[in-house]
């Protein structure tokens, strides 16, 4: 049964923390996304990668940290230099990207992230 | 940098065809047209995506004006389920980022 699975489904954590959220995928997708969203508002990139050791940043990368060891997992680290750090974050994956193909991005089930 | 614009929120009678509008002024010849739902709390689910020709999968049509600058989502028969904030995004190279701006929250009336 492929997908993405994203762990834990709720998490908190006290201000200060370091934090990693959790992303794999058993799609054999080359391209993997972290975005985030915060209440009533769509979501935004914070990094993405296209192909393992390799990514780069959103819109939004700055206080967050990721490594992209192995195809299947996209790990995200929440430093504690992310001044508003609670939110929803999502992770989703792709067939890699090229100019005259469209490839839909496949979401997990996200990680709502509570800091206090 | 919004790529599209929605109408912030839309009601459709159960059973009745749910249109949701989308307009992408800016969109350049190579960009795809997306439509993904959230229901609350959950990731996106992806619907259908398209690039000049009207396209019809099991979910949903997506109509696309000719000229492109537009395109309409349509859930041919709502059902309840159906119930959930509608994002029309058009795919920004490189990267394959997606854009997604605040949606259209459509709810399904008994």
């Amino acid at each position: 049964d492929g997908g993405i699975t994203q762990s834990p489904k709720y998490l908190f954590r006290k201000e200060g923390q370091n934090v990693t959220l959790s992303c794999e995928q058993n799609l054999n997708h080359d391209a993997m996304y972290w975005y985030r969203q915060d209440p009533g508002q769509g979501l935004r990139l914070i990094y993405y990668s296209q192909i393992v050791n390799d990514f780069q940043k959103g819109d939004i990368a700055e206080g967050y940290s990721v490594s992209r060891e192995k195809k299947e997992s996209f790990p995200l680290t929440v430093t504690s230099a992310q001044k508003n750090p609670t939110a929803f974050y999502l992770c989703a994956s792709s067939r890699n990207y090229t100019s005259r193909n469209a490839y839909e991005q496949y979401f997990g089930p996200g990680t709502r992230l509570t800091v206090t | 940098d919004a790529k599209t614009t929605q109408p912030t929120s839309m009601d459709c009678a159960e059973g009745r065809a749910a249109n949701l509008p989308c307009n992408h002024s800016t969109i350049s010849g190579n960009e795809y047209v997306y439509w993904y739902r959230q229901i609350h709390s959950q990731g996106p689910q992806y619907i259908i995506h398209g690039l000049k020709n009207n396209e019809t999968n099991e979910m949903a049509s997506l109509i696309i004006t000719e000229d492109r600058k537009s395109s309409t989502l349509i859930l041919p028969h709502a059902t309840l389920r159906d119930t959930a904030v509608y994002y029309c995004i058009v795919r920004v190279a490189p990267g394959n980022q997606f854009y997604f701006g605040t949606g259209t929250s459509l709810t399904v009336i008994p």
